[in-house]
């Protein structure tokens, strides 16, 4: 079956630390992968998209940075955090031929 | 850019009421997708609708797309507690091949 990984659930990093979240998706090949992000009470914003691997489309200029190492992985980072950072994080995947998006579980990132 | 918009941003409804939540978009959609997060979850996929004036049911929940593909709507019959959520409409920017664009979403709250 089809999943979606998502991890760490929740974490709390300081103004100016490095970030890595990470995504797999298990179950398929060559999915359509995507980093949404979630401010607290609002809707979801796109960040990062990819089609392959090594190719990333940024929606958004940010603090943030997205690499494909594999075809099923998908990363989130930053080198330096910001207060606005701060969100619940997204990664998501859709099938080829198929409508909708899936999503993992999330990661609540607060910047302290 | 495109956007569409949701409205209401909130909706308190007693256990049994009905339930509707608008989306409108001053461009014509090429498809409306809506999904739903549960408090402290994430999206999850309901419905994709197509073609114009299309009409789509699942158990107490209507799902319509308006005639001139600008506007959508999900209504919901007899609302439980388990219906209590984030419901969201999302658009493919660009044409149906396009990235996944979320409106704001409207906050369901149920009270027993």
């Amino acid at each position: 079956s089809q999943t979606i990984h998502q991890w760490p659930a929740t974490l709390v990093q300081p103004v100016g630390s490095p970030l890595s979240l990470e995504c797999t998706v298990e179950g398929t090949s060559n999915p359509n992968l995507y980093w949404y992000r979630q401010a607290a009470g609002r809707g979801l914003q796109l960040l990062f998209y990819s089609v392959g691997i090594g190719q990333i489309s940024s929606e958004v200029p940010q603090n943030l940075s997205a690499s494909r190492p594999q075809d099923r992985q998908f990363i989130l980072s930053s080198k330096k955090l910001l207060l606005s950072d701060s969100g619940f994080y997204l990664c998501a995947w859709k099938a080829q031929g198929y409508y909708g998006y899936t999503f993992g579980s999330g990661t609540r990132l607060t910047v302290v | 850019g495109q956007q569409v918009m949701q409205i209401p941003q909130y909706q308190h409804v007693q256990e049994g009421e009905d339930f509707t939540t608008y989306c409108n978009s001053s461009t014509t959609l090429s498809n409306i997708q809506w999904y739903k997060q549960r408090p402290g979850g994430h999206p999850v996929f309901l419905i994709q609708l197509v073609k114009s004036g299309e009409v789509k049911k699942q158990k107490r929940l209507t799902f319509q797309f308006g005639e001139a593909k600008k506007n959508s709507s999900l209504h919901i019959t007899a609302t439980q507690t388990t219906d209590v959520g984030t419901y969201f409409c999302a658009f493919h920017y660009g044409g149906s091949q396009g990235n996944l664009i979320f409106g704001k979403g409207t906050k369901l709250s149920v009270k027993p």
